[in-house]
């Protein structure tokens, strides 16, 4: 049971190059969520999956899109990326209805220049 | 939506004494009010959590105390340890089964330093 995974733990790009950030879960959880974590700020919600099927904007939307491609995966994609996109994502994961914890993954640490 | 207030961003203790920081939330609909600590360079990793029909919640050493008419929240860590050591988060949502879908919004951190 690897419960949240994440790839690739590191990358670098450059100004307006595109990439996708997978995740996955092997915990048969409903909901799924991506955060970015940069210094000072605690973690923000970026997009979240409520449920297979569904996806839906959380605080910080802007420049990224999302897909929950099945019940265990939820990617991330950064279509042109900008130098403040620079930042840790996490993807999270949580059982279902009235189950509250999130599970995190290991994290993507991702450097744009 | 709802905005939580860490504080103090920086903590320094010595090994054996408590340390207490604390939280406030602005959505008084927010039920669920869990702790993170994140060593550095991991994953933010569940400590404890409280529901708002709770007012305190224990774990051995940590405890977490809640007062809703005040929309505050606190963890108290005691006998604190070398091994306490990280980045402590808060957060707070409204709750899975409504239709904020668990969405969690952080504070800022506390960077706890535990010296020997």
């Amino acid at each position: 049971n690897a419960g949240v995974t994440q790839t690739p733990k590191f990358q670098v790009l450059k100004t307006g190059q595109s990439m996708t950030l997978q995740c996955a879960q092997d915990m048969n959880h409903n909901s799924m969520y991506w955060y970015r974590q940069d210094p000072g700020m605690g973690l923000r919600l970026i997009y979240y999956s409520a449920s297979e099927g569904t996806t839906d904007k959380g605080e910080v939307p802007n420049g990224y899109n999302v897909s929950r491609l099945n019940k265990r995966e939820f990617s991330l994609r950064l279509e042109s990326a900008a130098p403040s996109q620079t930042s840790v994502y996490f993807c999270a994961s949580r059982g279902g209805l009235g189950v509250e914890e999130q599970y995190f993954g290991p994290g993507t640490r991702l450097t744009v220049t | 939506g709802e905005n939580v207030e860490q504080h103090p961003s920086t903590l320094s203790v010595q090994e054996g004494d408590s340390a207490v920081i604390k939280c406030t939330y602005s959505d008084s609909a927010s039920n669920y009010f869990p702790w993170y600590k994140q060593e550095l360079g991991k994953r933010p990793q569940l400590i404890i959590d409280i529901r708002s029909n709770v007012g305190e919640k224990k774990d051995q050493r940590i405890a977490v105390t809640l007062n809703k008419t005040a929309k505050h929240f606190s963890l108290h860590i005691t006998e604190t340890q070398p091994e306490d050591s990280a980045v402590y988060f808060c957060a707070a949502s409204i709750g899975a089964g409504g239709t904020s879908y668990g969405k969690l919004t952080f504070g800022q951190g506390t960077i706890l330093t535990v010296h020997p």
